[in-house]
């Protein structure tokens, strides 16, 4: 297994565009998480599923951004109407069960022009 | 609502000295875990440590430790013999056991490694 993955690792994209992430999370790992992380910060949780059930939804996730997990395996995160203001990293993470560690994907660097 | 802090957004250390990064915490739960993460510059945040709130042994991971104070909600953590290896951005993290696992994160201390 070769961790998780998330394609693409650089998005540049003009205002008013929709745009797609992907995250392919280690295989066995049934819980996935997003987050946001803005230069020189820590990463803000977004979003949470547990198999293909999207069980938690921060208040950072306006309505123009929706992620889904078909089948419980990969995860997927759009944002429409891209503002600058989504310009960040996206990060995805997935864990098998409980508290436990988080293995993280390299992000996918969305800039917004 | 849980928060994290970090108090120092730089710290630098001389190769194979020891330095101490500190965190401190605030929340109501009881049941909760610790963890500090490693974010190299450009590559892929890594756990480094973790710490249940139910244990009061302090965990230890090879040069890594931490020191864990439940009632003044602090959980710093300290590199022993540092190396270059260890430069990078390093985040406290704090996950409720109520919680899906959820991670709420500090702002990150820049650790620099010198010669």
């Amino acid at each position: 297994d070769t961790g998780v993955s998330q394609n693409p690792r650089h998005k540049i994209t003009k205002r008013g565009q929709n745009v797609t992430f992907r995250c392919d999370p280690i295989s066995e790992h049934n819980r996935l998480y997003w987050y946001r992380q803005t230069l020189g910060q820590g990463p803000e949780f977004l979003t949470y599923f547990q198999n293909e059930a999207q069980l938690e939804k921060s208040r950072l996730l306006s309505d123009r951004f929706s992620a889904e997990r078909p089948k419980g395996s990969f995860s997927t995160l759009e944002i429409q109407r891209t503002e600058q203001g989504d310009s960040a990293m996206y990060l995805c993470a997935s864990t098998g069960s409980g508290p436990g560690e988080q293995f993280f994907g390299p992000g996918t660097r969305l800039t917004v022009l | 609502a849980q928060t994290v802090t970090q108090s120092q957004p730089e710290m630098s250390v001389q190769e194979a000295e020891t330095v101490t990064l500190s965190c401190t915490y605030d929340t109501s739960e009881s049941d909760y875990y610790l963890f500090w993460y490693k974010q190299p510059p450009s590559r892929q945040m890594i756990l480094v440590i973790r710490q249940e709130a139910y244990k009061q042994q302090n965990a230890t991971e090879n040069r890594f430790s931490v020191n864990f104070q439940k009632a003044a909600k602090s959980f710093s953590l300290k590199i022993s013999d540092s190396q270059l290896g260890d430069a990078a951005m390093y985040f406290c993290a704090y996950s409720a056991g109520t919680s899906y696992g959820k991670l709420t994160f500090g702002q990150g201390t820049i650790l620099t490694v010198h010669p």
